[in-house]
């Protein structure tokens, strides 16, 4: 499978405890961006890289998440001292960006999710 | 700050109808604007987008129209089919930030 992979699929954790998400993007792929989903809601977007460097974000990701994109290949999202609040569907997407004259983006792929339930 | 409105929350429509989604978004240096299908459990999926150059793109039964200076756009599906029953968000995103501002969804059921 080519496509954009997250692991675990599913986590269940007890509040306080801290919590790891890998995202593995489509290869060459150089922009990797994190989303939340809640039940009923739209992705809400978390932070994003162009290769390694995090370039923005959000004001919902709060000093107890963190992201890395150490080499510019995989990244991974990070949450400390777990809340209830936190329970929720992470998303991952990659794009590839052209860069040069004409300087685009491909569309967003997405992942399959990882679905956070803290008890 | 920035935001998508997405109308309405809920659609239900007979197989062979027509389907339309429509948003509204705040910020006017938005460019592009991608439409995701995303079926229970699976992850969300590109099914058409629009760039601000365009008034309107079609693909089979799939168009979306988009009014810059309304800020609208409205994604259209003709001859519905069962297997277009899922969850359809809309997003906007910016040159140089490319994240997505996405829509609340739109709950589609096509009744056979």
């Amino acid at each position: 499978d080519t496509g954009v992979s997250q692991n675990p699929r599913h986590k269940i954790t007890k509040r306080g405890q801290n919590v790891t998400f890998r995202c593995d993007p489509i290869s060459e792929h150089n922009r990797l961006y994190w989303y939340r989903q809640t039940l009923g809601q739209g992705p809400e977007f978390l932070t994003y890289f162009q290769n390694e460097a995090q370039l923005e974000k959000s004001r919902l990701l709060s000093d107890r998440f963190s992201a890395e994109r150490p080499k510019g290949s995989f990244s991974t999202l990070e949450i400390q001292r777990t809340e209830q609040g936190d329970s929720a569907m992470y998303l991952c997407a990659s794009s590839l960006r052209f860069i040069g004259a004409g300087s685009r983006d491909t569309e967003a792929f997405f992942g399959q999710g990882t679905r956070l339930t803290v008890v | 700050g920035e935001n998508v409105e997405q109308h309405p929350s809920t659609l239900s429509v007979q197989e062979g109808d027509s389907a339309v989604i429509k948003c509204t978004y705040s910020d006017s240096a938005s460019n592009y604007f991608p439409w995701y299908k995303q079926e229970l459990g699976k992850r969300p999926q590109l099914i058409i987008d629009i760039r601000s150059n365009v008034g309107e793109k079609k693909d089979q039964r799939i168009a979306v129209t988009l009014n810059k200076t309304a800020k609208h756009f409205s994604l259209h599906i003709t001859e519905t089919q069962p297997e277009d029953s899922a969850v359809y968000f809309c997003a906007a995103s910016t040159s140089g930030t490319y994240k997505y501002i996405f829509g609340t969804g739109t709950r589609l059921k096509v009744l056979a």
